[in-house]
């Protein structure tokens, strides 16, 4: 089946504890991004990749990492997750939107920094 | 940023009524998509309309596309209590990194 695969779906974890978030998709998409959910905020965007090796900061990328060694994986690392990091995260990934291809999503990851 | 405002933020109708909701963005697109999110869960591609596209149908959904006013519009036709859920517009900016920018989202409620 078709999937952006994220893990873990919740997560517990406490102030300045290092922590990944994985991404996985089998589609052979080039395109995948990372958007953070808030309530009152919508989704914004944190990190995409356009290709292997190849990442960029979104709108909100302060406090993450992320990398793209490999075309079908995009994790996100929190080095030193602080409480303003407690989200709903959603990776996403597209073939290629410069053709207009839509984006499909992750089941989402649900993080607490206490 | 926000480029794409969903309008209005809650609608609330009876099962086999329509359900209309608007997004206006600010600056010029390659296209428009509209994704659908149930409760928690990950968002749902619905339907995408090139900035060349006036309207365009899949199933009960039509969406149209003014980028004169820089605005569109979702209809979902004789609406069911599955479609309860929120409703998003995204936008790919020309000039863009080709990642879709979304707005707050509309919470739609369709009561049986």
């Amino acid at each position: 089946e078709a999937q952006v695969t994220q893990n873990p779906r919740y997560l517990i974890t406490v102030t300045g504890k290092k922590l990944t978030v994985t991404c996985s998709q089998n589609m052979n998409h080039e395109y995948m991004s990372w958007y953070r959910q808030d309530p009152g905020l919508g989704l914004r965007q944190i990190y995409y990749s356009m290709n292997v090796e190849v990442t960029d900061k979104g709108d909100v990328p302060e406090g993450y990492k992320v990398s793209r060694k490999e075309k079908r994986n995009f994790p996100l690392i929190l080095e030193s997750p602080s409480p303003n990091q407690t989200s709903l995260y959603f990776c996403a990934s597209s073939f290629n939107p410069q053709l207009n291809y839509g984006y499909t999503f992750g089941s989402g990851t649900r993080l607490t920094v206490v | 940023s926000q480029q794409g405002e969903e309008d209005p933020q809650a609608l609330s109708i009876q099962e086999g009524e329509n359900a209309t909701m608007n997004c206006s963005y600010k600056t010029s697109i390659n296209n428009l998509q509209w994704y659908r999110q149930n409760s928690g869960r990950g968002l749902v591609h619905l339907i995408l309309i090139r900035s060349n596209e006036r309207e365009k149908h899949s199933g009960r959904l039509r969406v149209t596309l003014d980028t004169s006013k820089k605005s569109s519009s979702l209809l979902i036709t004789a609406s069911r209590a599955a479609d309860t859920a929120s409703y998003f517009c995204a936008t790919d900016a020309v000039g863009g990194s080709y990642i879709p920018t979304f707005g707050r989202g509309t919470s739609l409620i369709v009561h049986p």
